[in-house]
């Protein structure tokens, strides 16, 4: 099992709607974990760190279920500035250097 | 700030040559990193450096060497290469201390071994 697995897409959704995309984990100890965006052809940047209680940033919300070692992202009223590649990001560290583990990226397509 | 910056952006080379990518960062951050990036591989971590003067192999090391002699600077050299390192290499940096820290790329690298 990889360490950290993501649906590739595209998922393929009209302007306003709502997306969901899963990320699991197989590392039941791992501490810290992230969602980062990736436009075409340009760098990762981190779109929002995912915490126990779940965190909401305008129309995203990330949760995180560690009984079953998935993170979430959901993309509310979806636009078209929203499409990207969503890269699930683990780290197994609480501290010092973290060697992160980066899924492969679920990519999104928001139609007009 | 400028944040995290490497060069060059494209470098086409030929089986055999050796370059360095250069990556600079001003943030004045202690850790520094390469990753490749491959289709459908996800980032993988080449080397790491945790402050000037020390570094270390992270998943995928072979045909790469780093050195680390200032806080600002992380250059990776490709010894010889070779048609499998042809990818997208990006340098990032991150702030020390616990808990867990947002790294911050570079533009990245386009790199084509003929």
């Amino acid at each position: 099992r990889k360490e950290v697995e993501q649906d590739p897409g595209p998922f393929n959704v009209p302007e306003g709607a709502t997306v969901a995309f899963n990320c699991t984990y197989s590392n039941s100890a791992s501490q810290s974990f992230f969602w980062y965006r990736q436009d075409c052809r340009k760098e990762p940047k981190l779109l929002m760190s995912v915490y126990s209680s779940g965190n909401e940033d305008g129309r995203f919300t990330a949760q995180l279920n560690r009984a079953s070692q998935y993170i979430s992202l959901l993309i509310r009223d979806s636009k078209l500035s929203d499409s990207a590649t969503y890269l699930c990001v683990v780290n197994p560290n609480s501290g010092g250097y973290q060697k992160v583990t980066f899924g492969t990226g679920t990519k999104l397509q928001v139609i007009p | 700030n400028a944040g995290v910056t490497q060069t060059p952006k494209f470098q086409v080379l030929k089986t055999g040559q050796s370059m360095t990518l250069q990556c600079a960062q001003d943030m004045n951050h202690e850790y520094m990193s390469w990753y490749r990036q491959d289709p459908g591989m996800g980032l993988r971590l080449i080397h790491y450096s945790v402050g000037a003067g020390i570094t270390d192999q992270g998943e995928v090391p072979n045909g790469y060497n780093v050195s680390r002699s200032t806080t600002e600077d992380f250059p990776l050299r490709l010894l010889s290469a070779a048609p499998s390192q042809t990818s997208v290499y990006f340098c990032a940096s991150s702030p020390s201390g616990t808990g867990a820290y947002e790294q911050y790329f570079g533009p990245g690298t386009r790199l084509t071994v003929t």
